[in-house]
């Protein structure tokens, strides 16, 4: 495609539940990024991957974050029960110097 | 990590006006890019500026990696060049960002 695509752009759900997050990255690109951005912050680096491989998770903050990457496509973030804090802007880049998608909005209730 | 530092949080504007905003950090870096994010949260590339000055129409950067910062200058602006500005840093290959200044150019 001719940017990176993310969905849903809007996620609701309640306390407890999982959701799993869409990045569809520029065709081609082997490199593909996760960061997360709270209200009125800079972003933070969550997931790094090379390919279909995660060499850098420093940044996923507790073992209910984890994410995969089918080839050098598509990826998904998933988060398990949920929690308030996790609410924010989920957003995903592709390549080096990083073109990144529209984010996914998240809302825990 | 790195820390990046933005200046001034906030940045009222009059149409027309011209401004400048910087971008403190805290090591050597490799690279070093400015986003604006629009007010419907799109992050766009403006410059990828390791050093020396870039141009592109009304906007400039400059990065002077030897003392640590970055400026970007916006000129005669545009009620389309409010919202967030970004500064980022690669920390390797990852990218660690300011915590923006808020543009609001009124008509």
């Amino acid at each position: 495609g001719a940017g990176v695509s993310q969905s849903p752009s809007n996620k609701v759900t309640e306390k407890g539940k999982d959701v799993e997050l869409r990045c569809d990255p520029i065709s081609g690109h082997t490199a593909l990024y996760w960061y997360r951005q709270r209200l009125g912050q800079g972003l933070e680096f969550l997931i790094y991957f090379q390919g279909n491989s995660a060499p850098d998770k420093s940044g996923l903050p507790s073992d209910r974050f984890s994410a995969e990457r089918t080839g050098e496509s598509v990826s998904t973030l998933t988060i398990q029960r949920t929690q308030q804090e996790d609410s924010a802007v989920y957003l995903c880049a592709s390549t080096d110097t990083q073109y990144f998608g529209p984010g996914t909005r998240l809302t825990v209730l | 990590g790195i820390q990046v530092e933005q200046s001034p949080p906030d940045l009222i504007l009059q149409e027309g006006a011209n401004s400048t905003l910087r971008c403190n950090f805290s090591d050597s870096v490799n690279n070093l890019q400015w986003f604006h994010q629009n007010p419907w949260g799109q992050l766009i590339n403006l410059f990828y500026i390791p050093s020396g000055t870039k141009q592109n129409g009304r906007l400039s950067a400059t990065t002077v990696a030897t003392e640590r910062y970055s400026l970007l200058y916006i000129s005669s602006s545009q009620t389309t060049d409010s919202g967030v500005y970004f500064c980022a840093v690669y920390d390797d290959y990852k990218l660690s960002f300011g915590a923006g200044t808020t543009v609001t150019v009124r008509a």
